[in-house]
């Protein structure tokens, strides 16, 4: 069965970085593009950008253009995300999912990334 | 900043119809398929209907998505308490070159 699952909860200073990885099980991961989404508390979902499993092209939102990195490691079947520069309001969940095509239809559980100084 | 405009709330009871609007532009809803997807308290979000109005294997009929011009909808009926979740419409944004999510519904059964 699919699975996507993803690394431990952190806690950042601000103006640090934070790298959440996917480790994705279950189908062959070249086949799918993944995208990550995140989730401020008590907010909505934020789509943050794309990425291919097959040769790695990317398709960042233009919010997050500049400061997010997403690379994968297809030896592993593992995404990662790269967040730089972390500010207050970049605290949230961070999930990633598998993106057959302009859907996401299996979901990691979720990286809970704060940001305290 | 969301693009997709949607009721902050719904509610019925069960096996009631309830009905959640998203309302878009025609650079997302307008030119492209919209997407649902269901998150229940304390988890991740869950595919419900892709393609404006397809359902994964798994996802209970009384589930179903139309939609008109630059709005879109789902529909729950016969509502039941487990269906008690945040609804939120998403499609791709052409202008944008992304995806965008609605402002999410929360649905409550009385």
């Amino acid at each position: 069965q699919v699975q996507l699952v993803q690394s431990g909860a952190e806690v950042k200073k601000p103006g640090a970085s934070v790298k959440v990885s996917c480790k994705a099980s279950g189908y062959s991961f070249t086949n799918y593009g993944l995208t990550w989404v995140r989730q401020a508390p008590g907010q909505g979902l934020e789509w943050m950008g794309w990425i291919s499993g097959y040769n790695g092209n990317t398709n960042y939102a233009q919010k997050f253009q500049g400061r997010v990195s997403m690379t994968t490691d297809t030896s592993t079947s593992t995404a990662y995300m790269e967040l730089r520069s972390l500010r207050s309001d970049d605290a949230a969940v961070y999930y990633c999912a598998r993106a057959p095509r302009h859907y996401f239809d299996y979901w990691g559980q979720g990286t809970l990334v704060a940001v305290s100084s | 900043q969301s693009v997709l405009t949607q009721p902050p709330s719904a509610s019925g009871t069960p096996g009631q119809r309830v009905t959640i609007s998203c309302s878009g532009s025609s650079s997302n809803i307008g030119s492209n398929a919209v997407n649902w997807y269901q998150q229940l308290p304390g988890t991740a979000p869950k595919l419900l209907i892709y393609t404006n109005n397809q359902r994964p294997s798994g996802v209970p009929d009384r589930f179903s998505g139309s939609k008109s011009g630059t709005s879109a909808s789902l529909a729950i009926s016969g509502l039941q308490s487990e269906d008690e979740a945040d609804y939120y419409c998403a499609a791709w944004d052409d202008s944008l070159n992304g995806h965008v999510f609605g402002t999410g519904t929360k649905v409550t059964v009385l």
